[in-house]
């Protein structure tokens, strides 16, 4: 069982540079979530899709576009990286309801 | 506005004692969820425990145990005889339906459990 699974675990960009994170997962669930952990701050909601078709943002999405591809796939794309964007990023998935999120093993990105 | 709030940056509890690790929420949706999940330091998240806004009992699994007090709005998590592989960072999150289902989480709190 794959749950859900992220791609690049580490990242390495230049500031300006762009890139796109991959998540997929495999559980049919409705929603999908990504996330960006920094020391202190716990995890903030970057931008979340509630069903496919919908995109809508969280606390901090500035900096950051996604694709709710298809039911199974939700990408984040950095199109001018910062430094600022240094951190850890989270993807994942819940069903439509009040449930546990399954989440991504993280992409560790570092903007110099 | 939906806000979760961990105002215990860290916190030391001795093996095998029990340890309360505070956790209060703000939001008007009347159906909402409350999660605890666990950080080790290999930084995989893990569900640890689940209580729904109109379930009447606290929930229990195991050695973790939710403090639900719905008027106070706080979620506490209840850790009894804590094990050295109890060190880790916690969170507490919840789910709301407003503006879209989604979940936010609190800033963490970390636990050293001292042998």
């Amino acid at each position: 069982n794959a749950g859900v699974t992220q791609t690049p675990k580490f990242q390495v960009l230049k500031t300006g540079q762009s890139m796109t994170l991959q998540c997929a997962q495999d559980m049919n669930h409705n929603s999908m979530y990504w996330y960006r952990q920094d020391p202190g701050m716990g995890l903030r909601l970057i931008y979340y899709s509630a069903s496919e078709g919908t995109t809508d943002k969280g606390e901090v999405p500035n900096g950051y576009n996604v694709s709710r591809l298809n039911k199974r796939e939700f990408s984040l794309r950095l199109e001018s990286a910062a430094p600022s964007q240094t951190s850890v990023y989270f993807c994942a998935s819940t069903p439509q309801s009040h449930a546990e999120a399954f989440f991504g093993q993280g992409t560790r990105l570092t903007v110099v | 506005a939906q806000k979760i709030t961990q105002t215990q940056p860290g916190m030391f509890v001795q093996e095998k004692e029990a340890v309360t690790l505070d956790c209060t929420y703000d939001t008007s949706d009347p159906s909402y969820g409350l999660f605890w999940y666990k950080q080790p330091s290999s930084g995989e998240m893990i569900f640890l425990i689940y209580q729904g806004s109109y379930d009447q009992q606290n929930a229990t699994e195991g050695r973790y145990s939710l403090n639900f007090q719905k008027a106070r709005k706080s979620a506490n998590l209840v850790i009894s005889a804590s094990q050295l592989g109890d060190s880790a960072m916690y969170f507490c999150a919840m789910s709301t339906n407003t503006g879209g289902f989604k979940t936010i989480f609190g800033a963490g709190t970390r636990l050293f459990v001292k042998a």
